[in-house]
């Protein structure tokens, strides 16, 4: 059964003061690792696709990055705008295209 | 550019009570569809997905069922709510993968929350 499990569960930082969000996964071939951004009250907003391990993705303070086991979501000087749930999904190779496993996620403050 | 509608944002209902949320896709065609509920302290559970018009698969048994009835519209039902259904109900669509090709995120709309009485 495919398994992602996203570390730590919540995560309270300083404006600016860089971190990193953790989703250890587990499958059976992985076809490709997505990660979202939430707002409370609000569906998932697509942020990144990663396909394969050493693949990197930036948009603005973020960076996400893969490897064979996990996958880390780097925030470079976060603002407060940047408090969110962060969700990490992944799609294995066997079954369907529909068949996206998400983790429980990371919610994340940046105090001013 | 696509946007996806999901209405309404929040719903009470009694328990008994029938059920109809609604969800719509602009800006694309032959999308792929899905409804998924997110409970707290828990990830986002597949509940159905459609590939085409008229074309529902069910992922878990339960009280709820699908309708695709034109291309870009998905419907979730039910004929008797419980209170277990209570919860917080995303809708989502991805572009069809052809040939192969069709490794794309999912879109997800911005949800309603059904709270059952």
């Amino acid at each position: 059964e495919d398994q992602v499990t996203q570390s730590p569960e919540a995560l309270r930082l300083q404006e600016g003061e860089s971190s990193s969000l953790n989703c250890s996964y587990t499958v059976s071939g992985l076809r490709g690792l997505f990660w979202y951004r939430q707002d409370p009250g609000k569906g998932p907003e697509f942020l990144f696709t990663l396909y394969s391990a050493g693949e990197e993705k930036e948009k603005e303070r973020l960076k996400a990055t893969l490897t064979k086991k996990e996958s880390f979501l780097h925030i470079t000087a976060p603002k407060p705008e940047d408090s969110a749930t962060y969700l990490c999904a992944v799609r294995p190779l066997s079954g369907g295209y529909q068949k996206v496993t998400f983790g429980i996620g990371t919610k994340l403050q940046v105090i001013p | 550019s696509q946007t996806i509608h999901q209405w309404p944002a929040t719903l009470v209902q009694p328990v008994g009570s029938p059920l109809s949320l609604e969800c719509t896709v602009e800006g694309t065609s032959n999308p792929n569809l899905y409804w998924y509920r997110q409970a707290a302290g828990r990830g986002l559970q597949l509940l159905f997905y459609s590939v085409g018009i008229g074309q529902i698969s069910s992922e878990v048994p339960q009280n709820l069922s699908a309708s695709r009835p034109q291309d870009r519209q998905f419907i979730l039902s039910s004929k008797k709510l419980l209170l277990s259904d209570s919860g917080f109900y995303l809708c989502a669509w991805s572009v069809s993968p052809r040939g192969g090709v069709g490794n794309q995120p999912q879109h997800f709309g911005d949800g309603t929350r059904l709270s059952i009485l």
